[in-house]
């Protein structure tokens, strides 16, 4: 069974300050994971995933995440935030039942001015 | 076009009425998802249609009644709702497999009264 576990409810963060999300997984199958962002009001939107390959995978907006295998991880960072990142952030794996998505409890990061 | 297509936006129905809600995407995806969301907390799964028939219903009410008339669309009736499935209603599509994202409409925020 997949599970995904997020680490903090909610970051409050000065603007311009670096911000890690933390994410922990579980998989007995192998592993396709994925950061999704969703703005107040809206659907959910992809930031970024990782399937293979490099373990650190970037957005294009500034945002990276890192798989690490070892300590079952997929932490999202960004170097320096804007008021405009204020969202919830939500970390998922792939179930090994078909398509279906595992999302973590999310992450509510708050920038501040 | 990479966009999930949700109509209406909101919707405000008595527990006696009968609605339903709609789902369009014309990215060739063969997997539509039906979500719910309350306040604060991750998407919750209700049903998943695969290549146009109903693969996953995670136990939802008879109240709730998805169709899939075809490749491109996706329908939610809703009859004699609760006060308590009040939530933004979520949907998505992607392809069939499990190493791909899901993209994800608006969403449809429903008041039940």
């Amino acid at each position: 069974a997949q599970s995904v576990t997020q680490l903090d409810s909610q970051v409050p963060v000065f603007e311009e300050a670096p911000v890690e999300l933390r994410c922990n997984y579980s998989s007995s199958v192998s592993v396709y994971l994925f950061w999704y962002v969703q703005y107040p009001n809206q659907g959910l939107q992809l930031l970024l995933k990782y399937l293979s390959g490099s373990t650190l995978v970037k957005s294009i907006n500034g945002f990276e995440a890192e798989f690490n295998k070892s300590q079952t991880s997929f932490h999202l960072r960004k170097p320096s935030v804007h008021i405009s990142d204020t969202a919830e952030y939500f970390c998922a794996v792939s179930g090994s039942g078909g398509f279906k998505t595992i999302f973590g409890a999310g992450t509510r990061l708050f920038v501040k001015a | 076009d990479t966009e999930v297509t949700q109509t209406p936006k909101h919707l405000v129905m008595g527990m006696t009425n009968k609605k339903s809600l709609k789902c369009e995407q014309h990215m060739g995806h063969r997997a539509m998802y039906w979500y719910k969301q309350k306040a604060k907390k991750p998407p919750e799964l209700m049903f998943v249609y695969s290549y146009e028939k109903l693969s996953i219903n995670e136990s939802v009410p008879s109240r709730f009644s998805p169709e899939c008339p075809n490749s491109s669309l996706l329908n939610l009736h809703l009859h004699a709702l609760q006060p308590e499935d009040s939530a933004l209603y979520l949907c998505a599509s992607s392809q069939p497999t499990r190493d791909t994202e899901a993209f994800f409409g608006q969403g449809t925020r429903l008041t039940v009264v």
